[in-house]
């Protein structure tokens, strides 16, 4: 059973428009979100993050925001540039969890 | 600041072989560590965790183990290998207690042959 989804496998936008990718999740439990750009043969590094006290978190071009009555977060990317061509992964925890749950991932890309 | 290095960072072994993947963190004292496995075309999986020193939980049953014999250092094995081992892992740390963020080393690329 697949807690966190993403049910998008890819994304394709032009440079300069806004990318929005999009996660839902089952687990009510779950409390603390992030997401996380992965370039291929690197691991993934972390981009922004969110916990369930809040229903926006900007850092820079990247905001992160979350609904939590319909348990669907996403990504929004403005604008979005070439280099953000990359497999973004969803992921979620409890408050006490040691691990987080990912989803599958959603292949964006930016075309110049 | 904090650093994670694993390797090798590619390798190709024959099926039946053994494997042993290592991962070391700098900069910080008894952090969570981490082995994640991505197949072509999945999302990344969990397959062992640690809290502590010894402290191994599995989260998939399959032909891998994990072992912690330093604080910061985690090794990946296999006795013998499958075809379906290969894949891209990942060693990763965090912080302990809850609303980690999770960070990952650069990645391991093993084929099975």
């Amino acid at each position: 059973d697949q807690q966190v989804k993403q049910n998008s496998p890819s994304l394709s936008v032009q440079e300069g428009r806004i990318s929005i990718l999009n996660c839902d999740y089952t687990n009510s439990m779950f409390d603390y979100f992030l997401w996380y750009k992965k370039y291929p043969a690197e691991g993934p590094t972390f981009l922004i993050s969110i916990s369930s006290i809040k229903d926006k978190n900007e850092d820079g071009r990247f905001t992160v925001f979350l609904n939590k009555s319909a348990k669907h977060l996403s990504l929004h990317i403005v604008p979005s540039q070439p280099g953000d061509s990359a497999v973004y992964f969803c992921a979620a925890s409890g408050t006490w969890e040691s691990t987080l749950t990912f989803g599958k991932g959603t292949m964006l890309l930016v075309s110049p | 600041s904090q650093t994670i290095h694993q390797w090798p960072a590619t390798l190709v072994q024959p099926v039946g072989s053994p494997l042993s993947l290592e991962c070391t963190v700098e900069g910080t004292s008894n952090p969570n560590l981490y082995w994640y496995r991505q197949a072509a075309g999945r999302g990344l999986q969990l397959l062992f965790y640690s809290v502590g020193i010894g402290q191994i939980s599995s989260e998939v049953p399959q032909n891998l183990s994990a072992s912690r014999p330093q604080d910061r250092q985690f090794i990946l094995s296999s006795k013998k290998l499958l075809l379906s081992d290969s894949g891209f892992y990942l060693c990763a740390w965090s912080t302990t207690g809850g609303r980690n963020t999770i960070y990952f080393g650069e990645g391991s690329w093993l084929t099975v042959v």
